[in-house]
């Protein structure tokens, strides 16, 4: 059975710095891995999506890298900025998304 | 891109009552779709697959009674959470998968409900 986890549960950092989500899944046997981005009270925004055969994938400030071997992926966030406050979710696809607990971060001004 | 849309966004209901909640993909054929439960500062939980045309496979836990699936066409599925009670006040998220296993699941914003 899939398991995701996700560290830390809550981050606080001062606006513009440089941060890392870390996501890490016991099954290596998936087809991708997604970053979702959630705000209070609402639905999901698909970040990044990293096929198992990608070792990264990059959109904006967003940098999000793949190991298999080692059942890990990571979140990187340049130049944080207030706006990226929310909680961020990883979920490993096999048949079925299974979702970490998330992050929350928050960027202070 | 592909957008899923779900109906209501909130709803408030008395105890024992049922609530219908529709996800539809708005510009996308959806084979699958999935059904997800989360609780306030927990992460998304599956409940349930379904397929068009095919009954729903549930996850160990939700009980298929209660939580009545329904995809009857390829871009609408629908939720009623029958006799509903307090404990079953939670956000539901559905999602939509075009074909097959490993294609992208697009989520609607989901239904937050609350029973009574």
């Amino acid at each position: 059975k899939q398991e995701v986890t996700q560290i830390p549960a809550a981050l606080s950092v001062p606006e513009g710095e440089n941060l890392v989500l870390n996501c890490s899944f016991t099954d290596s046997a998936i087809y991708n891995l997604q970053w979702f981005r959630q705000d209070p009270g609402k639905g999901l925004t698909s970040l990044l999506l990293i096929q198992s055969s990608q070792r990264e994938q990059t959109s904006g400030r967003l940098n999000a890298s793949l190991d298999k071997s080692s059942g890990r992926s990571t979140l990187y966030i340049a130049a944080s900025q207030p706006g990226d406050s929310a909680t961020y979710l990883c979920a490993a696809s096999t048949e079925k998304l299974v979702f970490g607990k998330g992050t929350k971060l928050t960027v202070n001004p | 891109g592909a957008v899923v849309s779900q109906h209501p966004s909130w709803v408030i209901c008395k105890s024992g009552t049922s609530v219908k909640i529709e996800c539809r993909s708005l510009d996308f054929q959806a084979t699958t779709m999935f059904w997800y439960r989360q609780f306030p500062k927990q992460s998304l939980m599956l409940m349930a697959t379904s397929n068009e045309g095919s009954k729903a496979t549930y996850e160990q836990g939700v009980e298929k009674d209660k939580f009545l699936i329904n995809h009857a066409s390829l871009t609408l599925s629908t939720l009623t959470v029958t006799s509903a009670h307090p404990e079953d006040s939670s956000f539901y998220i559905c999602s939509a998968r075009a074909r097959a296993s490993g294609e992208t699941q697009y989520f609607g914003p989901g239904t937050r409900l609350l029973v009574l």
